[in-house]
């Protein structure tokens, strides 16, 4: 099975950089998403990470490391847009595919 | 295209009462999910597909029927509601499998917009 930890809140101020951290295990791997959802709306896609290093769009940057079962999403120039949960999913390598969310992470930026 | 689309947005069911909610996407996408959302909890998934035909289990499955009768179609089923499926449901679909993007970006997820659903 699979397991996904990420923070269930965290605090920044406009203009900032914050770093989220998502730790996982798995019984295998194909690639880990970062998709991010405003408060009643749906989630929407960020990044995605297959092989391990830093993957950069814009002010979104997200980084791997398969040996640690680690991954974070780091944000430049906070925007208090991007007040909203951020979710982790892992993308198993079992042969079937699961798409599989962690809990997510809550950020708020104050300004 | 419309992308995912999702019906009904709200809806109120007595416990033990059935119903479907439905998905359809115009992407022509084969792989197609159902997750649903509680407070403090992310996404579940509940059942996914990976083209007409083929279904499978996610994490919480029981008490939710689907089937794929069709690319665009993806209808979830409650055989008997009970308060405990109160949630958030969302519907998504990729081109391609999750963590298998050929070409890159393809297994990409697009999110329908959701129903709320309250079982009483």
């Amino acid at each position: 099975g699979q397991n996904i930890d990420q923070p269930t809140e965290m605090t920044a101020t406009e203009g900032a950089i914050v770093q989220i951290n998502c730790t996982y295990q798995t019984s295998g791997f194909n690639g880990l998403f970062w998709y991010q959802q405003h408060a009643g709306e749906a989630p929407t896609f960020l990044s995605y990470n297959v092989l391990d290093g830093l993957e950069e769009k814009g002010r979104f940057s997200s980084f791997l490391s398969r040996s640690k079962g680690y991954s974070y999403l780091l944000l430049k120039e906070l925007q208090m847009k991007d007040s909203a949960s951020y979710l982790c999913a892992i993308s198993s390598g079992d042969s079937s595919y699961k798409l599989i969310f962690g809990s997510g992470t809550r950020l708020l930026v104050r300004p | 295209n419309a992308g995912v689309t999702q019906t009904p947005k709200f809806q109120v069911l007595k416990t033990g009462q059935s119903m479907t909610l439905q998905c359809a996407q115009d992407m022509n996408h084969e792989y197609m999910s159902w997750y649903r959302q509680d407070p403090g909890m992310g996404l579940r998934l509940i059942h996914y597909s990976v083209g007409a035909g083929i279904t499978d289990q996610g994490e919480v499955p029981n008490g939710y029927n689907v089937s794929r009768s069709t690319t665009e179609d993806f209808p979830l089923r409650l055989l008997s509601a009970a308060p405990s499926q109160t949630s958030v449901y969302f519907c998504a679909s990729s081109y391609s499998l999750p963590g298998l993007a050929v070409p890159y970006g393809t297994d990409t997820q697009y999110f329908g917009p959701g129903t709320r659903l309250t079982v009483l």
